[in-house]
């Protein structure tokens, strides 16, 4: 299998205040996750690709202080929001790659809801 | 990465067979068409992938021509619970997944 879970699936908190997400890859190991965020009815758009054990690279226009990842094994990453403010307020999800018949699948979480009041 | 152009949204009715097409003029030699599945607040889900010609799995068949310019996506039967956004994405394997806007498919009763 290729389970990937998310926690919280969903989480409020205060504006000014650090939320954590975590994405998990229950059944396999993965080297690469990545980290997207979807507004209502608008696609999801891709924050950036964590990679274990370095630096996550960041696609442009995304603060890398703003949003910080830890990729710390290689099956988990966190996706930590610092300072939250209502306009991050947002759907975000995660997916993590596996090696399937010598190509990289993405498989992906079931998302966190994460309101900022 | 190869642009793709899809409808906005489409309507069905239940038991009926949907087809939803993707336009890519510009899709490379080592793309792959990739269609993914997603719910109101879930992920995305992989619905089916293809090269060239047909594919068909227990889910959906996907039709590619030829020129590989456009695919499309036939759900055969389908029910209210395929209610949902569809993505096509055309890249090469291996490559980080940029979505597209997607098509909204409303089945009605």
């Amino acid at each position: 299998g290729a389970v990937v879970s998310q926690h919280p699936s969903w989480v409020i908190c205060k504006s000014g205040t650090s939320v954590k997400i975590e994405c998990r890859s229950l059944d396999f190991q993965a080297t690469t996750m990545f980290w997207y965020r979807q507004f209502p009815k608008q696609s999801l758009m891709l924050m950036a690709t964590s990679n274990e054990g370095s630096k996550a690279t960041y696609e442009q226009g995304v603060e890398k202080d703003k949003f910080l990842i830890n990729h710390a094994s290689l099956t988990l990453s966190t996706l930590t929001v610092t300072s939250a403010h209502p306009e991050d307020s947002s759907f975000y999800i995660c997916s993590a790659e596996k090696t399937v018949s010598s190509y990289n699948e993405q498989f992906f979480g079931p998302g966190t809801r994460l309101t900022v009041l | 990465l190869a642009k793709t152009t899809q409808p906005i949204s489409m309507d069905s009715y239940e038991g009926q067979e949907v087809n939803i097409t993707c336009s890519h003029n510009n899709i490379a030699t080592n793309d792959y068409i990739t269609w993914y599945q997603q719910f109101p607040s879930q992920g995305p889900r992989f619905i089916i992938q293809g090269y060239k010609t047909k594919v068909t799995n227990e889910v959906a068949s996907l039709f590619i021509p030829a020129d590989r310019k456009s695919s499309t996506l036939s759900l055969p039967r389908v029910s209210l619970s395929d209610t949902a956004v569809y993505y096509c994405l055309v890249l090469p394997r291996d490559d980080k997944i940029i979505f597209g806007k997607g098509t909204r498919l409303h089945i009605l009763p």
